[in-house]
C-alpha cells in the first residue's frame, strides 16, 4: 500500500464549477501539505503549501489537511479552463528540504 | 534565474544503448531529486543528493540505473543498457533547506526519453 494515495480521475467539469480534489496518507508523521500543479508536457509547479491541520486560502484556491483523519483536499472556486492540469498532492515529515512523497495526481479538465 | 535546465528534452535510443540525462540545478539550491513519471506509476523518486552527496537511492530501479553528482551545478543519471520498460519522463527537481514552505521543489522540463 503506497504512503499517500490520491483518485486518478480524470475529472471533467464545467466552467464555472467548484473542484474538489483529495489525498489520503497513511504515515502520521508528515507534517507540511503540498499541492503541485502540473501542465500538460511541463514539470510540476507548487501552487500552495500548508502546515499541520487547519484551511489555508489563496485566491480561489482553498487548501484543507485534517490530520485526524489523513484526508486533505484541495478545492477550486470558479474553476477555469486554464485551470485544467493534473494536480499532485505531496507531503513532508520536516521543515528540511529532503524527500517529499507525492501522490500519483489527478487530471483535471475544466470545459468551457 | 533561468530555473533547473534539463538536456536533452526528448531522446529516443534503441535497447540495449547507453543514456545518459543531464540537469543543472538552480544555483545556491543544496539538495537535487531525480525523478522518473509514467501513466501507471505516477511520479517515482529515484534518488535524491545533499551538497553532492547521495543520501537516498532506494527508488533506482535496478544497477542499470546510476546517478551522480560531481558538483553544486551539475547531475547526471544513466542508464545502461537501457530497455524499453525506461520509456518514461524524467524530470530533475532541485531544493533548498533556506526555504519557505516546507522546501519547495523546483522542476525541470523534464526528458522525454522512448527506447525502441
Amino acid at each position: 500500500q503506497k504512503e499517500v494515495e490520491q483518485d486518478p480521475g480524470p475529472l471533467s467539469v464545467p466552467e464555472g464549477a467548484i473542484v474538489s480534489l483529495n489525498c489520503t496518507y497513511s504515515n502520521s508523521a508528515f507534517q507540511y501539505f503540498m499541492w503541485y500543479r502540473q501542465y500538460s508536457r511541463k514539470g510540476p509547479e507548487l501552487l500552495m503549501y500548508t502546515y499541520s491541520s487547519g484551511n489555508k486560502e489563496d485566491g480561489r484556491f482553498t487548501a484543507q489537511v485534517d490530520k485526524s483523519s489523513k484526508y486533505i483536499s484541495l478545492f477550486i472556486r470558479d474553476s477555469q479552463p486554464s485551470d485544467s492540469a493534473t494536480y499532485l498532492c505531496a507531503m513532508k515529515k520536516g521543515t528540511n528540504a529532503g524527500k517529499s512523497t507525492f501522490g500519483d495526481g489527478t487530471t483535471l479538465t475544466v470545459k468551457p | 534565474d533561468a530555473g533547473v535546465i534539463q538536456s536533452p528534452r526528448h531522446e529516443v535510443t534503441e535497447m540495449g544503448q547507453e543514456v545518459t540525462l543531464r540537469c543543472k540545478p538552480i544555483s545556491g539550491h543544496d539538495y537535487l531529486f531525480w525523478y522518473r513519471q509514467t501513466m501507471m506509476r505516477g511520479l517515482e523518486l529515484l534518488i535524491y543528493f545533499n551538497n553532492n552527496v547521495p543520501i537516498d537511492d532506494s527508488g533506482m530501479p535496478e544497477d542499470r540505473f546510476s546517478a551522480k553528482m560531481p558538483n553544486a551545478s551539475f547531475s547526471t543519471l544513466k542508464i545502461q543498457p537501457s530497455e524499453p520498460r525506461d520509456s518514461a519522463v524524467y524530470f530533475c527537481a532541485s531544493s533548498s533547506h533556506g526555504l519557505a514552505g516546507g522546501g519547495e521543489q523546483f522542476f525541470g522540463p523534464g526528458t522525454r526519453l522512448t527506447v525502441l
